[in-house]
Formats: structure tokens, sequence, C-alpha cells
């Protein structure tokens, strides 16, 4: 049974570039959630999506935008990327919210803006 | 923003020894959730303890809630190296209509053999 996939798992990207980043979450997960971890912080909530739309959303610009497929994977876009935007980027699916089981959560792509 | 803050944010023990991290958030919450990270990678889930609980027991690890300190603790027993990582509470702010966990800033524990 494959846990959370994500990919790539490191991208180097040029400020002002745009970059998509790929999830596909836990057989039988039905919600995706994206965040954001910065070197020696705890992760921050970016969005979470269920049913195909985005249920909820965190602190975060109208740069950072998500989709997610009927299939329940799921996408997070990045535009006009800036330096600050380097970081950890975390997809966990859950079972409905998962707040009240726990998420499971990908190893991660590792995004440095340049 | 950030609601939880762990306390210590760097811990150094021998090989097993007990290590015992605290949590402290702002918000009431439905329940409170502590992950392990090893060295930058995804986070693993370890245990779930509800508002209403105030111990709960897996394995090697014993987590305590106490909702009027607004605190909660992780204890590992008997450390091993492989225990060497970053340890992050979290919790659903109840307020905020859940869907997402907050989580804090981690407590790095070495284990030294």
């Amino acid at each position: 049974d494959a846990g959370v996939t994500q990919s790539p798992t490191h991208l180097i990207k040029t400020r002002g570039q745009q970059v998509t980043l790929r999830c596909s979450p836990k057989s039988g997960h039905d919600t995706v959630s994206w965040y954001q971890q910065a070197l020696g912080q705890g992760p921050q909530f970016i969005f979470q999506y269920y049913e195909e739309e985005e249920r909820q959303r965190g602190n975060f610009p109208d740069r950072f935008s998500g989709h997610q497929f009927p299939n329940y994977s799921s996408e997070l876009n990045v535009n006009a990327l800036l330096l600050g935007d380097s970081a950890l980027y975390l997809c966990a699916s859950s079972w409905t919210t998962g707040l009240h089981y726990g998420y499971t959560f990908g190893s991660g792509t590792r995004l440095t803006v340049v | 923003s950030q609601q939880g803050e762990e306390d210590p944010q760097a811990l150094s023990i021998q090989e097993g020894e007990n290590a015992t991290m605290n949590c402290s958030y702002k918000t009431s919450i439905n329940n409170l959730q502590w992950y392990r990270q090893n060295s930058g990678r995804g986070l693993v889930h370890l245990i779930l303890i509800r508002s209403n609980e105030r111990e709960k027991h897996s394995g090697r690890l014993r987590v305590t809630l106490d909702t009027s300190k607004k605190s909660s603790s992780l204890l590992i027993t008997a450390s091993r190296a492989a225990d060497t990582a970053s340890y992050f509470c979290a919790t659903d702010p109840h307020f905020q209509g859940a869907q997402k966990l907050v989580f804090g800033q981690g407590t790095r524990l070495t284990i030294n053999p």
C-alpha cells in the first residue's frame, strides 16, 4: 500500500518563474493538504482540497494556487517565485479532514529559488 | 502564525535515557498530535490525544495533555539512536472551524550512542 507520493523530490527555479508540485494521496484518502516548511521552522498550512475544491486556506498570497483531480491527486502551483519561497513543500493526505485520525505526509519537495 | 511552542528547542541525551519534550498552545483545541521528522523529510504521525483525554500510550511513547494549562508533553522512554529526529506538536484550533493543523517549531532530539 503506497503512502503519499510527491514529485519532484528536488527542484531549483529562478526568481520570477512558476512551479508545479504534485502529490498522490495514500490509497483510501480523499483529502489533500499542503504545507510549507522553511528551514528550521515547523510546517505552515497553505490550503486543503476536498472533493476537488479548496476547503480552507492559510495565510498565503494568491500566487499560491492548487487543484485536486477526480482521482484525489493534487497539484500546488506557485507563480512569480520569490527567494523566500525556498522551502520544503509537504503534502498530507487524510480521510476527510484528518483531524481525528492524523495525516499521512509525503517526503516533500525541496524547492530552491535562486 | 504558529500556535504551538515546543520546549526545549534542542535536546541531547545518551542512548537508553528518557526524553521529554513539552508543547504549549494558545487556543482551545479538539485534539493534539505529535509528529516526527527525520532530516528534513516527511513527517510521521506518532500519536493523537483528544481534548477529553489526559494521557495516552503507544509503545515507548507517552503523551499527556493538560487543557487547563494548554500544554502537552511527549515522553520517549529507553531512547535509541533511531529516535534522533525533530519532533513537532500540532493542534487543530477549535474556533477556526478545523480543517488544518497548526505546528510548533519543533524540538531537535539527538540520541548519543
